[in-house]
């Protein structure tokens, strides 16, 4: 079975830290890579996409992505009360789907 | 363009009456996605659409859920009969290309069966 797994948390980091998020993920042929943001009560929302190895930015945040690790990452800089929210890796495997982590809970403490 | 549109927003029934779900994918997108979600399970795919032809619904609990998609804007998904422990957030996502541009979530509809 295809997996993807985050700690769940809470990740608690203080305002204006660097928020770290992990994902690591089972199928070795998995192309495409997704991080959604998820507010209490919300739906998930896309942030970030990665395809190739290396860094992507995008204004605060950066995915990171490690393929022979099969390892993802987000990192969010200078962060903010308003970043508190469930953060869902998401891996594509083959065709339309994507599999889903858990999340992490991330808590922005002023 | 709108989003995924589902409704109802919330709804609360009773034990053993039919639920209906309903979704509105993104014009364009041919593929459709039911996930329920809870504390403890997270999110869960039930059932996958593609250009409105049933792909994947191994993940649909029991022949107490059922889902359509009789034409490419208009999705259901039906539990008869609802049970208490069907209570769950259940959305609806479209995509025109995962590999790409990943999945638009619809809002979501909380389910609470009493």
């Amino acid at each position: 079975q295809k997996e993807v797994e985050q700690n769940s948390g809470p990740l608690s980091v203080p305002e204006g830290a660097i928020a770290s998020l992990n994902c690591t993920y089972s199928d070795r042929v998995s192309q495409s890579f997704f991080w959604y943001r998820q507010y209490s009560g919300k739906s998930p929302e896309l942030i970030m996409s990665i395809y190739s190895n290396g860094d992507k930015e995008d204004g605060r945040f950066t995915a990171q992505l490690n393929k022979a690790s099969q390892y993802v990452s987000l990192l969010i800089r200078d962060s903010q009360p308003s970043d508190s929210a469930t953060y869902l890796c998401a891996v594509n495997n083959a065709g339309n789907m994507l599999t889903f982590g858990g999340g992490t809970r991330l808590m922005v403490k002023p | 363009d709108a989003g995924v549109i589902q409704s109802p927003r919330h709804e609360v029934t009773e034990m053993g009456q039919e639920v209906t779900l309903r979704c509105k994918p993104i014009s364009g997108h041919n593929s459709l996605f039911w996930y329920r979600q809870t504390m403890m399970r997270g999110l869960e795919l039930l059932i996958y659409f593609n250009n409105n032809v049933p792909i994947d619904d191994s993940g649909m609990p029991e022949d107490r859920f059922s889902a359509k998609m009789p034409n490419a804007s208009f999705s259901t998904l039906k539990i008869q009969p609802s049970e208490p422990r069907d209570s769950a957030v259940y959305f609806c996502a479209s995509s025109s290309d995962a590999l790409s541009y990943g999945y638009t979530f619809g809002s979501g509809t909380r389910l609470t069966v009493v």
